[in-house]
């Protein structure tokens, strides 16, 4: 089955500093790419999504990036401010699954220092 | 929040007992799953399912059974708890390419 890699499992940077957590994964048959935010206590929530004919994807201070070629896909957030501390898991789906399964990875707890 | 619900919120048992946690969609989204999350592990997929009556096993299952009699309500069985079945357990369902999850179940087995 699909296997996914996330690094690093721990991330601080300074308040206004960019961010950068990376996922690789297994099976190139795997065509949707979530990433999702989990606050302290809180359900995890989509923040952003991309899809294998896309190469990156933009949401204000948040981006994805996906290289096929190499099976790997990261997210970018600039600008970082408090708020985004958090615990943050990629995910990856293969494509023809009938169970629309996701595989995460094990998740990137990101401190963003005032 | 895709309207899911779980209950109980929290629920604190005893080896050895019967445990239910209940999932509830209203939106009627035909795939719902189950996952439990444990420090440094992520998010594992315990159950799902595809439809009423339609479920299938995850990368995570022994020890768990579900059931979907309706539409809008999952539910996860644990038969008989055991104290590595604490952890909290989410939800989700699927709408288009994505998943939601629920607010969680916090389960402690002593």
């Amino acid at each position: 089955g699909e296997n996914v890699e996330q690094h690093p499992s721990t991330l601080s940077v300074q308040e206004g500093d960019s961010a950068v957590i990376k996922c690789t994964y297994s099976d190139s048959a795997s065509n949707y790419f979530p990433w999702y935010k989990q606050e302290l206590g809180k359900r995890p929530q989509l923040i952003i999504d991309i899809r294998s004919n896309v190469g990156e994807k933009k949401d204000q201070r948040i981006a994805v990036t996906l290289n096929k070629t190499a099976k790997h896909f990261s997210l970018h957030i600039t600008e970082t401010q408090p708020e985004d501390s958090a615990v943050y898991f990629c995910a990856a789906r293969v494509s023809g699954a009938g169970s629309y399964q996701l595989t995460f990875g094990k998740g990137t707890k990101l401190s963003v220092i005032p | 929040d895709a309207g899911i619900t779980q209950s109980p919120r929290h629920k604190v048992t005893e080896t050895g007992t019967p445990v239910t946690l209940r999932c509830h969609q209203t939106e009627n989204h035909r795939y719902m799953y189950w996952y439990r999350q444990d420090p440094g592990h992520g998010l594992r997929l315990i159950h799902y399912s595809y439809g009423v009556k339609d479920t299938d096993k995850g990368e995570v299952s022994d020890g768990y059974s579900v059931s979907r009699s309706k539409t809008e309500d999952f539910l996860l069985t644990l038969e008989s708890a055991t104290s590595s079945q604490t952890s909290v357990y989410f939800c989700a369902i699927r709408d288009l390419d994505t998943q939601y999850f629920g607010p969680g179940t916090r389960l402690l087995v002593l």
